[in-house]
């Protein structure tokens, strides 16, 4: 994999289900993995940054776990709500470089 | 604590014609940096300054755009003469520096930037 890759690019979920999104990201040099959330017009929200293989983070009912060896990273939302409806990114640094490289995001939309 | 700003939040300007951009970061973050996000695209990188010096500027699309960054606060970006092609939000991010490469960056809002 040489680019930061998302999928899927969109999803729509009943209020109440649980989902899961992927990111793919370059192994080589990997350094971090970092997950925004980001609802058009406004700010993207830092939700998580990850380093260490095996790494779980976990903010209310969102979660994400980190496989730097074979470079996948997953985001859970639990019981999803319509105000979890955004884009969710991700992105990586790798090597000596700090600039965020960002995978297209997906668009997730729960329906009330 | 007041997060990361940007000014305008829309721009509609005729090709040719020249556009600045300011952000403002969170007080007291060295690290500032730009990306540009193009319609269906993903959003990429511009370049990044650590106080007032440009540490990385590989992401810039050509000699049409400069950024500043004088005293280490504000930043600006200029676009002359802007193209078509220069259309997109323009985002504005800051980070602390002291978390070396594992640093959460604080995003603005972004500058819509159409050219017409």
């Amino acid at each position: 994999i040489l680019n930061v890759e998302q999928s899927p690019q969109s999803l729509h979920v009943q209020e109440g289900d649980s989902t899961n999104f992927t990111c793919s990201f370059p192994s080589s040099n990997f350094y971090a993995l970092h997950w925004y959330r980001w609802e058009t017009a406004k700010s993207p929200e830092a939700l998580f940054v990850m380093t260490l293989n095996g790494d779980e983070k976990k903010k209310g009912r969102i979660s994400a776990t980190l496989n730097t060896k074979e470079g996948y990273s997953y985001l859970y939302i639990k019981g999803s709500q319509p105000e979890d409806s955004a884009t969710y990114l991700c992105a990586s640094t790798s090597g000596s470089a700090r600039q965020l490289t960002f995978g297209s995001g997906t668009q997730l939309t729960v329906l009330p | 604590e007041a997060g990361v700003t940007q000014f305008p939040s829309h721009s509609v300007i005729e090709k040719g014609q020249t556009v600045t951009l300011r952000c403002d970061p969170i007080s007291g973050h060295d690290n500032l940096y730009w990306y540009r996000r193009v319609m269906g695209k993903e959003i990429k990188f511009l370049l990044h300054f650590v106080k007032e010096s440009k540490q990385d500027e590989s992401g810039m699309p050509n000699n049409r755009f400069l950024a500043e960054r004088t005293g280490g606060t504000y930043s600006t970006l200029k676009v002359q003469p802007a193209e078509l092609e220069d259309s997109g939000v323009y985002f504005c991010a800051s980070s602390q520096g002291a978390g070396g490469f594992v640093d959460t960056q604080y995003f603005g809002p972004g500058t819509r930037l159409t050219v017409l």
